[in-house]
């Protein structure tokens, strides 16, 4: 079965602190793939990062940071220096299996205050 | 590039009434998929097409959920009749290729249905 779980349903920062968000995942099967979304108040999921599981390399993209780690299963996304437009609800996904459905976190929803 | 089109944008209706969503993937996009996400959860699978054949619908209520895609191009998503749980957004998303799999989706701005 394959599974997604956010923990942190809600963060409340303050403008220029840094803000990881967790994903922990369950999977049986040794090839799958990892996603990043961002939920803004307007609805839409913007695709922020895809990973598949045989790299654990970690990226960074400007303010953006995602820690990969099989052994923990986890898939960690941090915001360095946090704006106010990084308010949000972020979504991290796995597509496992033989199709491409995504399973979905609940998502964590990011308040950052100016 | 445009991205995945979906109409209408709200949609109010009563109990036991029909409702239908559209939806126009990324051109060149040979997957499309229906996600229900309610209020506080994560988007859940409807139906995914692959061209216009349907390669999942095993969460899709189908004594009163349907869809089609007729040509392996735009998309419709009909529910008849609504009930109350069926208030949710609907979002369509798409992919590029045929396989599928591991590939990003590409999600419109979705429909919020609120049913009275």
């Amino acid at each position: 079965a394959q599974k997604v779980t956010q923990a942190q349903t809600e963060i409340s920062v303050v403008e220029k602190e840094d803000v990881t968000l967790d994903c922990v995942y369950e999977t049986r099967d040794t090839t799958y793939y990892l996603f990043w979304y961002k939920q803004p108040p307007s609805g839409e999921l913007v695709f922020l990062i895809r990973r598949n599981s045989f790299d654990e390399q970690n990226e960074i993209s400007g303010r953006y940071s995602w820690n990969f780690q099989k052994s923990t299963s986890s898939f960690n996304f941090t915001i360095t220096a946090s704006q106010v437009v990084d308010s949000a609800v972020y979504f991290c996904a796995l597509s496992g299996g033989t199709g491409n459905q995504f399973y979905f976190g609940t998502g964590t929803s990011l308040t950052v205050i100016p | 590039e445009a991205g995945v089109a979906q109409s209408p944008r709200y949609k109010i209706i009563e109990k036991r009434q029909s409702v239908a969503f559209w939806c126009n993937p990324i051109s060149g996009h040979a997957t499309l998929y229906w996600y229900q996400q309610i209020l506080g959860q994560g988007p859940k699978l409807l139906i995914q097409f692959q061209n216009n054949g349907v390669v999942d619908d095993s969460q899709l209520p189908k004594d009163r959920f349907s869809a089609e895609r007729l040509k392996g191009v735009d998309s419709t998503l009909k529910i008849q009749p609504a009930k109350l749980e069926d208030s949710a957004v609907y979002l369509c998303a798409s992919s590029f290729g045929a396989r599928g799999f591991g590939e990003t989706q590409y999600f419109g701005p979705g429909t919020r249905l609120l049913v009275l």
